[in-house]
């Protein structure tokens, strides 16, 4: 069965600090995977996806995660946090039937001024 | 304007009672889903229909039953409601091999 772990419940960064969020996945072939974002009260957005090719994804809002099939990661980098970004994190791997979408447990990020 | 629609927004229930929570997508996708978000367990997947006329069970489906009323409407019934069930809930709608992506504003569910 698939999974992703998640294994920082809690970041805080100074704004204009670089960030990386770190997501390991289980899947048995070439997964799909994703990272979003959450505010506070809202649904999902899309940051960014990796389905094969290039390693490194860019994402929106100047996000950007990189694969590593031998680490079994996904991990979600940024240069310089603005204080905007603080919200929750969730990474997400897909199964090859595009049927079934498994999210981690979150990260919640929190960008100190 | 493309996007999935959840109704209602919020509910209160009491324990005994059933509800049906409607979600409606127009991207005429194929994929729809029903997740629940509870603190510090992300979302897990309650069900999901791979195309219109089937629905195949997920992570925790105890409690729920669906119907995929055609390919826009996916619906969720409680039809005895617990306060285990408690959460917001999700609908989405995704498009072949997760080209697209739409996460309904969410319902959030108390159950007293």
């Amino acid at each position: 069965a698939q999974s992703v772990t998640q294994p920082d419940i809690h970041i805080t960064v100074s704004e204009g600090a670089s960030l990386e969020l770190r997501c390991n996945y289980s899947y048995g072939a070439t997964p799909y995977l994703f990272w979003y974002v959450q505010s506070p009260g809202q649904g999902l957005q899309l940051l960014l996806k990796y389905f094969s090719g290039d390693t490194l994804v860019q994402g929106i809002k100047g996000f950007e995660a990189e694969f590593k099939r031998s680490q079994s990661s996904f991990n979600l980098r940024k240069p310089s946090v603005h204080w905007s970004d603080a919200a929750e994190y969730f990474c997400a791997v897909g199964d090859g039937g595009g049927n079934k979408l498994t999210f981690g447990t979150g990260t919640q990020l929190k960008v100190e001024l | 304007n493309a996007g999935v629609t959840q109704t209602p927004k919020f509910q209160v229930l009491k324990t005994g009672q059933s509800m049906t929570l409607q979600c409606a997508q127009d991207m005429n996708h194929n994929s729809m889903y029903w997740y629940r978000q509870d603190p510090g367990m992300g979302l897990r997947l309650i069900y999901y229909s791979a195309s219109e006329g089937t629905t195949d069970k997920g992570e925790v489906p105890n409690g729920y039953n669906v119907s995929r009323l055609n390919k826009r409407e996916f619906s969720l019934r409680l039809e005895s409601a617990a306060p285990s069930q408690t959460s917001v809930y999700f609908c989405a709608s995704i498009g072949y091999s997760y080209n697209e992506q739409f996460f309904g504003p969410g319902t959030r569910l108390t159950v007293l």
